[in-house]
């Protein structure tokens, strides 16, 4: 595709339930990061996928949260037990990866995730 | 990465320049100076970035003083779609994951 993809563009779930968020990042990218945004808040970084290094898992704010990233391209998100919370937009981004330089991120439309 | 100050909001007219401030008074020596925009309803776009010299690109121009300690993205003809959250961060090039962390930015909304 032309873009980062992300499903499902909206989830509403129950408090307790288990979901999975999905990121298709732009064909060739190695790197990509998953964010969440509150709503009228900025970007929190959650994880960050480059290659076959271990994932930076800095971000992630509870041991309910988990990502991976099978055959360096589709990742998912995983929050378990959900709480309210965590309801937020969760937004996946990709670059061309590495250090050394600036490479420009390109965000999904994200996924708004809503625990009642 | 240092902290950034922008103004909350702004209004600017259909076809007139938009010009965005960016205090960053503690900005380090390798730390360079990036704008990201985000659209209602989308994920963030990157816009421009610099270290210490103007930029411009198709979509702005990126004016930072001689100090470095703040500096100002410029919308040359802004348009309806240029309607938008900024965002002004600074951070080193190449850091380990280049990930983003954006605060408040400024709300800047297009009027006809």
């Amino acid at each position: 595709g032309a873009g980062v993809s992300q499903s499902p563009s909206n989830k509403v779930t129950e408090k307790g339930k288990d979901v999975e968020l999905r990121c298709d990042p732009i064909s060739g990218h190695t790197a990509l990061y998953w964010y969440r945004q509150s709503l009228g808040q900025g970007l929190e970084f959650l994880i960050y996928f480059q290659g076959n290094s271990a994932p930076d898992k800095s971000g992630l704010p509870s041991d309910r949260f988990s990502a991976e990233r099978t055959g360096g391209s589709v990742s998912t998100l995983t929050i378990q037990r959900t709480q309210q919370e965590d309801s937020a937009v969760y937004l996946c981004a990709s670059s061309l990866g590495g250090s050394g330089t600036y490479n420009e991120q390109f965000f999904g439309p994200g996924t708004r995730l809503t625990v009642l | 990465d240092a902290k950034t100050t922008q103004p909350p909001s702004m209004d600017c007219a259909e076809g007139r320049a938009a010009n965005l401030p960016c205090n960053h008074s503690t900005i380090s020596g390798n730390e360079y100076v990036y704008w990201y925009r985000q659209i209602h309803s989308q994920g963030p776009q990157y816009i421009i970035h610099g270290l210490k010299n103007n930029e411009t690109n198709e979509m702005a121009s990126l004016i930072i003083t001689e100090d470095r300690k703040s500096s100002t993205l410029i919308l040359p003809h802004a348009t309806l779609r240029d309607t938008a959250v900024y965002y002004c961060i600074v951070r080193v090039a190449g850091a380990a994951g280049n990930k983003l962390t954006f605060g408040g930015g400024t709300r800047v909304l297009v009027k006809p």
